[in-house]
């Protein structure tokens, strides 16, 4: 039972447009998530996050939208940059359990293309 | 500036065999996670420990067993290593801090076992 989905196991997109991936989760406990990177032969690296409390959480070229209705995230990238080629995990947590015992995604391969 | 360090780094087993993964981190996280990752799967995890002296099940537990040394060391043992315990391991950790927190990961272990 994947309480994390992500259904695009990958993308591809020019230089400097927008790049969009997606996930959705089952777990309506579920009030905090992440989005991770990671390159090959590397361990994941945070990127950004976001509270339930919020809709939409901006760090530079990177936004990530939560529509609660839906049970959907999604990351934003945009200009995408050739170095973004990576995989994107996004996972998602219950706060206040003591500890964060975070569910992750399959995964999308993002590729930008000079 | 270490974070979360791994040992090995890698890992060729025969069946039967056993081996305890390493784990530690110098961040004075009280929580620390152990992921595996296979083509398809993404993270999925495995044991959990929220504080010295505890430790709890993941997604996938059968075939591993956990150690909360301390606060800095958690390790994973495969008491009886089989080919579908071949992956990548991570490590992680994080700190339960208001509402928002990330895990820290380390580089992983890619343990074959054939």
């Amino acid at each position: 039972d994947q309480q994390v989905k992500q259904n695009s196991p990958s993308l591809s997109v020019q230089e400097g447009r927008i790049s969009i991936l997606n996930c959705d989760y089952t777990n309506s406990m579920f009030d905090y998530f992440l989005w991770y990177k990671k390159y090959p032969a590397e361990g994941p690296t945070f990127l950004i996050s976001i509270s339930s409390i919020k809709d939409k959480n901006e760090d530079g070229r990177f936004t990530v939208f939560l529509n609660k209705s839906a049970k959907h995230l999604s990351l934003h990238i945009v200009p995408s940059q050739p170095g973004d080629s990576a995989v994107y995990f996004c996972a998602a947590s219950r706060a206040g359990s003591g500890t964060y015992k975070y569910i992750f995604g399959t995964g999308t391969r993002l590729k930008v293309l000079a | 500036n270490a974070g979360v360090t791994q040992t090995p780094k890698f890992q060729v087993l025969k069946t039967g065999q056993s081996m305890t993964l390493q784990c530690a981190q110098d961040m004075n996280h009280n929580s620390m996670y152990w992921y595996r990752q296979d083509p398809g799967m993404g993270l999925r995890l495995i044991y959990y420990s929220a504080s010295e002296g505890t430790t709890d099940k993941g997604e996938v537990p059968n075939g591993y067993n956990v150690s909360r040394l301390n606060k800095r060391e958690f390790s994973l043992r495969l008491e009886s290593a089989a080919p579908s315990q071949t992956s990548v391991y991570f490590c992680a950790s994080s700190e339960v801090t208001g509402d928002d927190t990330e895990a820290f990961f380390g580089q992983g272990t890619r343990l074959t076992v054939v």
